[in-house]
């Protein structure tokens, strides 16, 4: 069974910190990965996917990295703002399109 | 941008009650998720729905859930006789049939059972 765990469960930061969120998933025989902001009480969005035959996805300051064969993505946040402060989860595609979600990593950036 | 739309946001009901929840696809999307996430903890699969009938589900969907499309837009899901520990937020995703497989979610519905 897949197990997805995410490293910090909490983070804290002053504004402008490049940071990174690490996601780590037991069976690396996945289909895809994916990375998703949630703020609190409120729904998915999802932020970047990254294909089983890719490495890397960047989207404006979000840089998402898969290493398969050691069942490790992490998220890349450049120069932080107070708008990033959200939970950021990781979920696998275990199945072609089944999702197995990480608790998420809860991430604080103060002006 | 199409968009997974969910009702109600938020409904309160008490214990042993029926809810359905409900979910408008984007349109040309052919496969449908329901996820829940009790509050604090992870997001977790329960079913998936594919030319109408379900095609996987969790361990979590037991008799007391059902899902359908009842007129070929909708999707829902239906808790026959809620719990206390139904109380979690519902979210639906769907997917179309390009080949990344990428799912996209509603806002999800809150139930809160009393």
């Amino acid at each position: 069974k897949q197990e997805v765990t995410q490293i910090p469960a909490a983070l804290s930061v002053p504004e402008g910190e490049n940071l990174v969120l690490n996601c780590s998933f037991t069976d690396s025989a996945i289909y895809n990965l994916q990375w998703f902001r949630q703020d609190p009480g409120k729904g998915l969005t999802s932020l970047l996917l990254i294909q089983s035959s890719q490495r890397e996805q960047t989207s404006g300051r979000l840089n998402a990295s898969l290493d398969k064969s050691s069942g490790r993505s992490t998220l890349y946040i450049a120069a932080s703002q107070p708008g990033d402060s959200a939970t950021y989860l990781c979920a696998v595609y275990s199945g072609y399109s089944t999702l197995t979600f990480g608790k998420g990593t809860m991430l604080l950036v103060s002006p | 941008e199409p968009e997974v739309t969910q009702t109600p946001s938020h409904q309160v009901t008490q214990m042993g009650q029926e809810v359905i929840l409900r979910c408008v696809p984007i349109s040309n999307h052919l496969y449908f998720y329901w996820y829940r996430q009790i509050l604090g903890q992870k997001v977790e699969f329960l079913v998936s729905f594919y030319n109408n009938e379900i095609s996987e589900k969790s361990e979590i969907f037991d008799d007391q859930f059902s899902v359908e499309r009842p007129d070929g837009s909708n999707f829902t899901l239906k808790i026959r006789s809620t719990k206390l520990e139904d109380s979690a937020m519902y979210f639906c995703a769907t997917r179309g049939g390009g080949n990344t497989g990428e799912l996209f979610f509603g806002e999800g519905s809150r139930l809160t059972v009393l």
